[in-house]
């Protein structure tokens, strides 16, 4: 069966500090892989998209960047965090157009 | 371009009443339709999804949804509401050639005895 792992659970961390959060799959091979922003109150803001290595659709402009250096990691950064960067994260993997996504349990990121 | 419309952030509704959360969808396409589940500090859950097939689908825990082009809508419901029902759910569209999925900005679901 497919599994997804997301890490850290939590985070805290000054402005202008930098950030990584990992995400992988396993049990399924070239994954379509999301990264969601959500913001108290809000819903889900779709921040980047991948249906392949190397290949990264970006939805908003931000001062996240996000890249897939294998076929089931996927991993967004920031060289310096800002206070808007605050919220909580989510990982999603589907396999194909129009499939349900398959979420991990999210990072819940407090910038200070 | 698709869109999803949920009516209401909040509702709430005593242990053992219908439950009945409104989601309204917009798309130019066959739309594919999805309801998640959140729990506190968690990833969403999908609940059911409707592809085309059957307009009434049948989720996990109790829920159902009907698919009602006319109305372009695809409302969430359970017969009666349990207190482990309490969450946040979320309407979601796709449709076409895309791998994006669309979501509404959430219901929140309090159940009380």
């Amino acid at each position: 069966s497919q599994t997804i792992h997301q890490w850290p659970a939590t985070l805290v961390q000054p402005v202008g500090s930098p950030l990584s959060l990992e995400c992988t799959v396993e049990g399924t091979s070239n994954p379509n892989l999301y990264w969601y922003r959500q913001a108290a109150g809000r819903g889900l803001q779709l921040l980047f998209y991948s249906v392949g290595i190397g290949q990264i659709s970006s939805e908003v402009p931000q001062n996240l960047s996000a890249s897939r250096p294998q076929d089931r990691q996927f991993i967004l950064s920031s060289k310096k965090l800002l206070l808007s960067d605050s919220g909580f994260y989510l990982c999603a993997w589907s396999i194909r157009y129009n499939s349900p996504l398959h979420f991990g349990n999210g990072t819940r990121l407090t910038v200070t | 371009a698709q869109s999803v419309t949920q009516l209401g952030s909040h509702v709430s509704v005593s242990e053992g009443a219908l439950v009945l959360l409104r989601c309204n969808y917009s798309s130019s396409v066959p739309p594919y339709l999805f309801w998640y589940v959140q729990y506190p500090n968690q990833g969403l859950q999908l609940l059911l999804k409707y592809t085309s097939a059957a307009t009434l689908v049948k989720g996990i825990n109790g829920f159902e949804a009907e698919f009602k082009k006319s109305e372009t809508s695809f409302h969430l419901t359970k017969p009666s509401a349990h207190m482990s029902d309490a969450a946040e759910y979320f309407c979601a569209v796709s449709g076409g050639n895309t791998d994006k999925l669309i979501f509404g900005t959430g219901t929140r679901l309090q159940v009380f005895p």
